[in-house]
């Protein structure tokens, strides 16, 4: 079993449509969750990070935590063509020094 | 504000050739450095971390090593390239022990 799963997709959804996107993780030691937004052949841009249970708004961005459940999601509000890509969970322990990453969902937004 | 440069950005190599990939970062001081690899639609494996100058550990025994000869300077190499190596490499640097900074990557394809 990987230490974080994320379905590969791709998810294809209509503008303005809401995307919603998350992972599940099995290491109850993971204190530190991020998510990060990886156009083609680019470097991962990290969107959004969160320390404790709960949700954290950015903006149409989303991140919830139920750290009970061991799952993590991510939820843009009034996609955009633009929000193309593909979207990486990634989780640390407090002891830091080693992100352990989903395998990305790739996200399709059509006009 | 903290900028993380890499390069090339892409490039193409025989097998049996040498490899030397550069990562630099400006506008922090003493930083956590991170190298990458991501196969074609996959997610990011960690190959080399260091947490100080001459310091570096490895996650997976394989092909290549990194060296950190400076503060702000983290290098990849190998002396003989495998078409295995093919990918695209990634440097991060890290603020806080909590989250990570993602350079813009170098595609290399080994041939």
């Amino acid at each position: 079993q990987k230490e974080v799963e994320q379905d590969p997709g791709p998810l294809s959804v209509p503008e303005g449509a809401i995307v919603s996107l998350n992972c599940t993780y099995s290491n109850s030691a993971f204190q530190y969750f991020m998510w990060y937004r990886q156009y083609s052949r680019k470097g991962p841009e990290l969107l959004m990070y969160t320390y404790s249970s709960g949700n954290k708004e950015d903006g149409r961005f989303t991140a919830q935590v139920d750290k009970s459940s061991k799952y993590i999601s991510l939820f843009i509000r009034d996609s955009q063509p633009s929000d193309s890509a593909t979207y990486l969970c990634a989780i640390m322990t407090a002891a830091g020094n080693k992100l352990t990453f989903g395998g990305g969902t790739r996200v399709l937004v059509k006009p | 504000s903290q900028t993380i440069h890499q390069w090339p950005a892409t490039l193409v190599q025989p097998v049996g050739s040498p490899l030397s990939l550069e990562c630099t970062v400006e506008g922090t001081s003493n930083p956590n450095l991170y190298w990458y690899r991501q196969a074609a639609g996959r997610g990011l494996q960690l190959l080399f971390y260091s947490v100080g100058i001459g310091q570096i550990s490895s996650e997976v025994p394989q092909n290549l090593s990194a060296s950190r000869p400076q503060d702000r300077q983290f290098i990849l190499s190998s002396k003989k390239l495998l078409l295995s190596d093919s990918g695209f490499y990634l440097c991060a640097w890290e603020e806080g022990s909590e989250t990570q900074y993602f350079g813009p990557g170098t595609r290399l394809l080994v041939l």
